[in-house]
């Protein structure tokens, strides 16, 4: 079974320093992987997808993450934080091929300081 | 570009009674999956309709079931409700085989369970 681990519940960083969000994920072969952004009381969006080739994805906002097969990892990176980044950020892992059913870390919630 | 919209943004039940939310998907798209977000927590897969069937089903009981039209909206059942029913149930579309099946999030429907 695939499962999302996101080991960083609540992440607070100043305006203007770099943030990375972990994420690792359990699944039995090369999995798709996103990120997605939660504003309070609003649904998902999407930042970025991994599928395949280059293990390095830029997304949107100015977010990039990095897949590592070893490491099981896809590291959500943002060189400068900006106070609007403030959010719950989730990582998910969805199976290739068929109907798809994407599963969903438990979330972390960023607090932008000034 | 009509993005995934869901109906109503807030509903209010007692225990015992039945709930329908509702969805339609993005414009182009024909899969339609259902998610449930208690507070706290990330979005638990509900199932997945295509063609009007449901195609995966996640580890909720028979008191919630769906329906999938012929213009590919969706609705989502709950029989019986329960206090822990209580949350954001968002729904997501995509383009089976398309686009790599990434999944589109509506703003969700807030259901509270009194």
């Amino acid at each position: 079974a695939q499962s999302v681990t996101q080991p960083d519940i609540h992440i607070t960083v100043s305006e203007g320093a770099s943030l990375e969000l972990r994420c690792n994920y359990s699944y039995g072969a090369t999995p798709y992987l996103f990120w997605y952004v939660q504003s309070p009381g609003q649904g998902l969006q999407l930042l970025l997808k991994y599928f395949s080739g280059d293990t390095l994805v830029q997304g949107i906002k100015g977010f990039e993450a990095e897949f590592k097969r070893s490491q099981s990892s896809f590291n959500l990176r943002k060189p400068s934080v900006h106070w609007s980044d403030a959010a719950e950020y989730f990582c998910a892992v969805g199976a290739r091929g068929g109907y798809q059913k994407v599963t969903f870390g438990i979330g972390t919630k960023l607090q932008v300081i000034p | 570009d009509a993005g995934v919209t869901q109906s109503p943004t807030h509903l209010i039940k007692t225990r015992g009674q039945q709930v329908t939310l509702r969805c339609s998907p993005k414009s182009g798209h024909d899969t339609v999956s259902w998610y449930q977000q208690a507070l706290g927590q990330g979005p638990q897969f509900i199932f997945q309709y295509y063609e009007e069937e449901e195609r995966q089903r996640g580890n909720f009981p028979d008191r919630f079931s769906g329906h999938q039209f012929p213009n590919y909206s969706s609705e989502l059942n709950v029989n019986a409700l329960l206090l822990g029913d209580s949350a954001l149930y968002l729904c997501a579309s995509s383009l089976y085989g398309g686009d790599t099946d990434t999944q589109y999030f509506g703003p969700g429907t807030r259901l509270t369970v009194l």
